[in-house]
């Protein structure tokens, strides 16, 4: 069982906008601990999407953007792309040290 | 360009040791921290340990401690995680990544390595 929690799943057609939500804690968002967040399209490895709760690395599309509020981190996909179907996950620090969401299946009908 | 390249996959018995590799190039090996997280088959990512190799300070995920061995060789910028005895359900995903601190992202992942453990 994930300390940080996401739905198992979210869907959308092309060009809609999807949020997957990220619950944590008050030992790790709610402690103030930056989330990252990562995509992993199929057979491939992770890669960084989100880091520091809202910034984009350098080649990320700006249809990708973060937030955080209290124990909970939000990412968001507008504009929603065939290419985009992947599995994403949360990331932050808790006394773990480092915990990761159960991760969510993103599905472009 | 930022690259870690990981060992081959392996197929292993229970009960055999394992050492898989982490090799980091295009950045100051000593200046980050490498990580490895695990991946089940059809399951999310768990992270495992991490070590600084400055120093060769380890931290580990309580699910971990004592069952892996993360370690470190700065002179060859190399990472290692090893197994003394393994197990059939260690059988996954294995990622390295680099990061720069404790609420730092990872940034750079390898390209992982599968180890299966079969009899």
């Amino acid at each position: 069982q994930s300390v940080l929690t996401q739905p198992p799943s979210v869907s959308g057609a092309p060009g809609q906008r999807v949020t997957i939500s990220c619950t944590g804690s008050s030992s790790n968002i709610g402690a103030g601990y930056d989330v990252h967040w990562y995509q992993q399209l199929p057979g491939t490895a992770p890669k960084l999407l989100i880091y520091g709760n809202s910034n984009r690395p350098s080649g990320v599309p700006d249809r990708f953007s973060g937030s955080k509020s209290g124990t909970s981190a939000s990412l968001a996909i507008t504009g929603l792309q065939a290419e985009d179907e992947a599995d994403y996950y949360c990331q932050s620090y808790d006394s773990r040290p480092y915990v990761f969401g159960s991760g969510t299946k993103v599905t472009v009908l | 360009e930022v690259q870690l390249v990981q060992s081959g996959a392996e197929v292993k018995k229970p009960g055999e040791s394992l050492r898989i590799s982490c090799k980091g190039s295009g950045f100051s090996f000593t200046r980050n921290w490498i990580s490895w997280v695990r991946q089940m088959p059809g399951k999310g990512l768990e992270w495992m340990g991490r070590i600084d190799p400055s120093d060769s300070y380890t931290n580990y995920s309580p699910s971990f401690q004592g069952h892996v061995t993360v370690s470190a060789d700065k002179s060859i910028s190399t990472a290692y995680l090893k197994w003394s005895s393994l197990k059939a359900s260690d059988t996954a995903m294995y990622y390295c990544a680099r990061h720069s601190g404790y609420d730092f992202p990872l940034d750079y992942w390898g390209q992982g390595t599968l180890v299966t453990v079969s009899s």
